[in-house]
C-alpha cells in the first residue's frame, strides 16, 4: 500500500478512442509526474507537474496531456490512441525520500 | 546514447552472497540517483536515493555514486530469495526523469 490511488486498474479501448488516467493521494503532494511501461522495458517520463503547471516533458507527443487540480489530485489524458499505446501507466508523487509510484493503470489498445 | 543504461541481466547470485547491479548515466548535470525494485506486475518501489559522490548505507543497502565517472551501483549483501525482481536504475537531471531498462536479478536458495 504506497497511499498512491491510480484508477482504473485495468482498461481497454479501441484504436482511436480517447483515454482518461487518474491518480490521487490521501496526502497533498505538489509535483506529480506520469510514466508509460511497456512489458519489458524502464518506465518512460512522459510529463510532470508542479502546483497545476506541467514543468518537464519527455519524448511523448502533444496527444499525451494532463492536468493536475488544486487538490493535487491528477489526470493523464491520451487522444488518438494507437496499438502501441497499451503499456502501464504510473503516476508518482514527490516526497522528500524521493518519487511513491501509485500501483498502475494498465492500458490496452485493440 | 541513451540517457540510463543497466545490464538487463539476468543476474544469478547464491542465498547469501552480495549482488552488485550497475548503471551508467549520459547527462553530467544530474543531480540525484534513485534505486527501484519491482516484482512482476507490480509497480517500482523506492529502494534508496543518493545525491552525492560516495556511499550511502541503508541496511542490506548500499548505494554507491561516482559523478566524475557517470556511475551509481547498488550492493545488495546477505542476498535473499525476496530480493529477486527487476532493479531500476533512475536519474533526475532537472525537471526531468529517467529510468534505465532494468536488471534482472534471481536469488538462489
Amino acid at each position: 500500500e504506497t497511499g498512491v490511488t491510480q484508477s482504473p486498474t485495468h482498461l481497454i479501448k479501441t484504436r482511436g478512442q480517447q483515454v482518461t488516467l487518474r491518480c490521487s493521494s490521501q496526502s497533498g503532494h505538489n509535483t506529480v509526474s506520469w510514466y508509460q511501461q511497456a512489458l519489458g522495458q524502464g518506465p518512460q517520463f512522459i510529463f510532470q507537474y508542479y502546483r497545476e503547471e506541467e514543468n518537464g516533458r519527455g519524448n511523448f507527443p502533444p496527444r499525451f496531456s494532463g492536468l493536475q487540480f488544486p487538490n493535487y489530485s491528477s489526470e493523464l489524458n491520451v487522444n488518438a490512441l494507437e496499438l502501441d499505446d497499451s503499456a502501464l501507466y504510473l503516476c508518482a508523487l514527490r516526497g522528500t525520500g524521493g518519487y511513491t509510484f501509485g500501483s498502475g493503470t494498465r492500458l490496452t489498445v485493440v | 546514447q541513451k540517457e540510463v543504461e543497466q545490464n538487463s541481466g539476468p543476474l544469478s547470485v547464491p542465498e547469501g552472497a552480495i549482488a552488485s547491479l550497475n548503471c551508467t548515466y549520459s547527462d553530467r548535470g544530474s543531480q540525484s540517483f534513485f534505486w527501484y525494485r519491482q516484482y512482476s506486475g507490480k509497480s517500482p518501489e523506492l529502494i534508496m536515493f543518493i545525491y552525492s559522490n560516495g556511499d550511502k548505507e541503508d541496511g542490506r543497502f548500499t548505494a554507491q555514486l561516482n559523478k566524475a565517472s557517470q556511475y551509481v551501483s547498488l550492493l545488495i549483501r546477505d542476498s535473499q530469495p525476496s530480493d529477486s525482481a527487476t532493479y531500476l536504475c533512475a536519474v533526475n537531471t532537472g525537471n526531468q526523469f529517467y529510468f534505465g531498462t532494468g536488471t534482472s536479478l534471481t536469488v538462489i536458495p
